[in-house]
């Protein structure tokens, strides 16, 4: 079956601009967790979903960064007035319940220039 | 602080030779311990899931051990190949810590012909 995709799979943009990153989790997972690679920090864990509540944003950097999720599948992260140190990887993942294996989508590639 | 590493950051080794990837956590209390690949300029691809109540696992030419009491996990590679050339990365759920998985900075490992 299809995995976990998102888009855009590249985003440049500029500094102090808004950026959508969209993550469709696998069919009939519950949990879904955004996280960001970045050089010199490794993967860093932003917020987790059980459904359409997030129980956990204690990752989020900055209240610049948002993120929700609708019908308990597709979620949007949104980060406001972007800067050059959100510059990075973001990773989106889903597992089919809290606690489960988790499976990861190929990233977005988001550089702000 | 619960923390997670992975030494050496980087191994190079010849066809063939059976290998071992090391993983170690400042935390005992996990739920449990997942083993990733990821491929340059991709995403990360999920190897092997151990639980805490597991000592090791299984999948083809790779076994994955636990040892909770002293903080460690291996990732053993038998016969190794070119195509197992990937950067290895270890990620804890630990207990309390929420649902986030907690990464290692990762083992860059290339085989050479």
């Amino acid at each position: 079956g299809a995995g976990v995709s998102q888009s855009p799979s590249n985003k440049v943009t500029e500094k102090g601009k808004d950026v959508e990153l969209r993550c469709d989790p696998i069919s009939g997972h519950t949990a879904l967790y955004w996280y960001r690679q970045s050089l010199g920090q490794g993967l860093e864990f932003l917020i987790y979903f059980q459904g359409n509540s997030a129980p956990d944003k204690s990752g989020l950097p900055s209240d610049r960064f948002s993120a929700e999720r609708t019908g308990g599948s597709v979620s949007t992260l949104t980060i406001q007035r972007t800067q050059q140190e959100d510059s990075a990887v973001y990773l989106c993942a889903s597992s089919l319940r809290t606690g489960n294996e988790q499976y990861f989508g190929p990233g977005t590639r988001l550089t702000v220039t | 602080k619960q923390e997670v590493t992975q030494i050496p950051a980087a191994l190079s080794v010849p066809e063939g030779e059976n290998l071992v990837l090391n993983c170690s956590f400042t935390d005992s209390a996990i739920y449990n311990l997942q083993w990733f690949r990821q491929d340059p300029g991709k995403g990360l691809t999920s190897l092997l899931l151990i639980q805490s109540s597991q000592r090791e696992q299984t999948s083809g030419r790779l076994n994955a051990s636990l040892d909770k009491s002293s903080g460690r996990s291996t990732l053993y590679i038998a016969a190794s190949q070119p195509g197992d050339s990937a950067t290895y990365l270890c990620a804890v759920r630990f207990t309390g810590g929420g649902n986030k998985l907690t990464f290692g900075t990762g083992t860059q490992l290339k085989v050479e012909l």
